[in-house]
C-alpha cells in the first residue's frame, strides 16, 4: 500500500468553525489531491497540487482552500464549516500527470 | 464534459457465480480508465487501469476489464466471485490533465453464500 496517512480520521465540529485536514505521504509523489465522497456522487475533486506551492481548483472547490509547503504534506482547510461540508474526505497521490491515483484511508467530518 | 455512469447501484450475486459491473463514460479525448474497489470504512484500492494498447486488461484479485471504444464502455468482470469481493466498486475516467478525473457513483456488490 502507498504510504498515505490522513489526520484526523474522524472529526465533529460546529458550523462556522475553521477545520484543517492533513494528508501526509512518504512516496515522494509530485501530485496530490483532495476529494470528497458523498452517497450517490462517487468522489468529487476539491483541489489538487502539482508541486510545492502549486495548487489548482477542482470540481467542487467553493468553501475550501489548500496549501502545500512540503512535498509530503497537503492541507485542506474549511475556513468556516457548513453542514453541507459533512462528508468523507479522501486524499490521493499520483507519481505522474494523468496516472493512477492512490488513496488514503479517509477522514469522516461531521459539521453540526 | 467528462462523466461516468455506473447503471447498477446495487448487485447481488452468489458466491462462485460470474460477475460483470457496467461502466459507461463520456470523454472528449483518449480516455484513461480505472476501476477501484472500496471496502467499508476504507480508502479506494486500484484494481486495474487502461491507458492504451490491448483493450482487455488484467488486474488484481482476478478481475479484468474490457475497453470498448465504440460503446464508450469499460466493464469489469470476474469469472468466479468470492465472499471477500463484497464491496463498492468505482469506475473512473481521466486524461492527461490532473483535474480531469471523474468517478462514477459506484456499484455496491453483495455476495450471497
Amino acid at each position: 500500500d502507498a504510504g498515505i496517512t490522513q489526520s484526523p480520521r474522524h472529526k465533529v465540529t460546529e458550523t462556522g468553525t475553521p477545520v484543517t485536514l492533513r494528508c501526509h505521504q512518504t512516496e515522494n509523489h509530485r501530485y496530490m489531491y483532495w476529494y470528497r465522497q458523498d452517497p450517490g456522487h462517487g468522489l468529487r475533486l476539491i483541489h489538487y497540487s502539482y508541486g510545492v506551492k502549486d495548487t489548482d481548483k477542482g470540481e467542487v472547490s467553493d468553501g475550501y482552500s489548500v496549501s502545500r509547503s512540503k512535498t509530503e504534506d497537503f492541507l485542506l482547510t474549511l475556513e468556516s464549516a457548513t453542514s453541507s461540508q459533512t462528508s468523507v474526505y479522501f486524499c490521493a497521490i499520483s507519481p505522474d500527470r494523468g496516472s493512477e491515483q492512490y488513496f488514503g484511508p479517509g477522514t469522516r467530518l461531521t459539521v453540526t | 464534459a467528462q462523466s461516468v455512469t455506473q447503471p447498477d447501484i446495487h448487485i447481488t450475486v452468489s458466491e462462485g457465480a460470474s460477475l460483470e459491473l457496467r461502466c459507461n463514460y463520456s470523454y472528449g479525448a483518449t480516455p484513461y480508465l480505472f476501476w477501484y474497489v472500496q471496502s467499508p470504512g476504507q480508502g479506494l484500492q486500484l484494481l486495474l487501469k487502461y491507458f492504451s494498447g490491448d483493450t482487455l486488461v488484467q488486474g488484481i484479485k482476478g478481475f479484468e476489464a474490457e475497453f470498448k471504444r465504440s460503446q464508450s464502455s469499460f466493464n469489469l468482470r470476474k469469472p468466479s466471485v468470492h465472499w471477500s469481493d463484497a464491496a463498492e466498486y468505482f469506475c473512473a475516467v481521466g486524461g492527461y490533465n490532473n483535474n480531469d478525473m471523474r468517478f462514477g457513483a459506484g456499484t455496491r456488490l453483495t455476495v450471497k453464500p
